[in-house]
């Protein structure tokens, strides 16, 4: 079955950077877009970064934009999410998730979620 | 501020059937499919309706989606104690090549 574990979360200094990993199994991660979305405490979803199956296209929401970037090794089977220039703001659970089946879906499968709290 | 607008919250008692709105716009709603998750309190969330009205293997067919022009709605019926949580939309949004939009989220109590 798909799993997705999350890890690399922490407690990090504004302005310092952290790398997420997310390790994905039980199903052929080179097929997939995969995405990154947070929850900060108490609060809703809000998407953070979805990049294409094989790595060529990227996106990333206004809120990151330029401070984080999505990545992938499909030769690892794992997706990253290097954050640089954190702000006290981007403390939250981070979940990776899987798209559903392709064609244009949203996401499907979820991780557990890794917690990063940005505090001096 | 969401995209996409959820009421903040919702109730009922068990056995009754409650429906919760979303709305969007022409570029995301309108122009695509819609999706519905369920976060049971301290988990993950958890794909609930698919394509506006389809259901994953294993959800009950209490849920229920369906979308109308810029608006979708997620209907529970025979409501119980188990489905007390926060429930969230979700769409492409047009506007902004591949991003994602989710609604602000709607808790739900069973009564």
């Amino acid at each position: 079955q798909v799993q997705l574990v999350e890890s690399g979360g922490g407690v990090v200094q504004p302005g310092r950077s952290l790398r997420l990993s997310c390790a994905a199994s039980g199903f052929s991660f080179s097929s997939y877009g995969m995405h990154w979305v947070r929850q900060a405490p108490g609060k809703g979803l809000e998407w953070v970064a979805i990049i294409w199956y094989d790595g060529g296209t990227k996106y990333h929401a206004d809120s990151v934009k330029g401070r984080f970037t999505i990545s992938r090794d499909n030769s690892k089977n794992t997706l990253y999410l290097q954050m640089n220039s954190l702000r006290v703001e981007d403390t939250a659970v981070y979940y990776c998730a899987r798209e559903l089946d392709g064609s244009g879906s949203l996401l499907g499968y979820w991780g557990q979620g890794t917690l990063v709290t940005v505090s001096s | 501020q969401s995209v996409l607008t959820q009421p903040p919250s919702a109730s009922g008692t068990p056995g009754q059937r409650v429906t919760i709105s979303c709305s969007g716009s022409d570029s995301t709603i309108g122009s695509n499919y819609v999706y519905w998750y369920q976060q049971l309190p301290r988990t993950a969330p958890k794909l609930l309706i698919f394509r506006n009205n389809q259901r994953p293997s294993g959800v009950p067919d209490r849920f229920s989606g369906s979308k109308s022009g810029t608006s979708a709605s997620l209907a529970i019926s025979g409501l119980r104690s188990e489905d007390e949580a926060d429930y969230y939309c979700a769409a492409w949004d047009d506007t902004l090549s591949g991003h994602v939009v989710f609604g602000g989220g709607t808790k739900l109590t069973v009564l």
